[in-house]
């Protein structure tokens, strides 16, 4: 699977939208963009996923740039709760369900009041 | 949605001593995984177990520390044996979720080891 970068920690003000880049320039062609986040003290949580196209969910909206290289999670009004570690990670699109999700370091997403 | 559930939620236990981890989700699943997070560090993924056959274990974990259990689609346990401050970690349990286009994660059992 396609490594990727994220920058270590992000500040954000409650209310305004978090926008959290991540780039996977060596992602292949059969690949999705997923982002998880770990609130402190929890499991990962899902938040979205898409392959070619922007996606947008009740939690949050993903960017996918046209050549794939990056993307941008996009959390349109943070919160306090919205603090967390923020895992962008790419997979093979294969059927099934074993497959791997490697977990990289994240972004640690501050929400300050 | 899955839902899962781990036990003991923390714990605190001497070196050279076991510690079993049990993890519930509340439907039937095939594949379930466990993942380690050491302190400060992200999640690395342990093994993956199958019902009904022996679990799968990455590099660097082997069946003897860290044998697994899983007897039926709903429930897996997780052995930490011998333990040394080391294996002070958050253990997770994991799932597939519908057409495996999601994982979901159990609350993790926070062990510490002296």
């Amino acid at each position: 699977d396609a490594k990727t970068t994220q920058p270590p920690s992000m500040d954000c003000a409650e209310g305004r939208a978090a926008n959290l880049p991540c780039n996977h320039s060596t992602i292949s062609g059969n690949e999705y963009v997923y982002w998880y986040r770990q609130i402190h003290s929890q499991g990962p949580q899902y938040i979205i996923h898409g392959l070619k196209n922007n996606e947008t969910n009740e939690m949050a909206s993903l960017i996918i740039t046209e050549d794939r290289k990056s993307s941008t999670l996009i959390l349109p009004h943070a919160t306090l709760r919205d603090t967390a570690v923020y895992y962008c990670i790419v997979r093979v699109a294969e059927g099934g369900s074993n497959y791997k999700l490697t977990f990289g370091k994240g972004t640690l997403l501050t929400v300050n009041p | 949605s899955a839902v899962i559930s781990q036990k003991p939620s923390r714990d605190i236990c001497q070196r050279g001593t076991s510690l079993t981890i049990q993890c519930q989700v509340d439907s039937q699943v095939t594949m379930m995984f466990w993942y380690r997070q050491q302190p400060g560090q992200s999640l690395t993924l342990i093994a993956t177990a199958n019902q009904g056959s022996e679990a799968t274990y990455e590099s660097g974990f082997v069946i003897d520390k860290f044998p697994i259990s899983r007897p039926n689609l709903t429930f897996s346990t997780l052995t930490v044996s011998n333990m040394s401050p080391e294996d002070s970690s958050i253990y997770l349990c994991s799932v597939e979720g519908e057409l495996g286009l999601r994982r979901y994660f159990g609350p993790g059992t926070r062990l510490t080891v002296t």
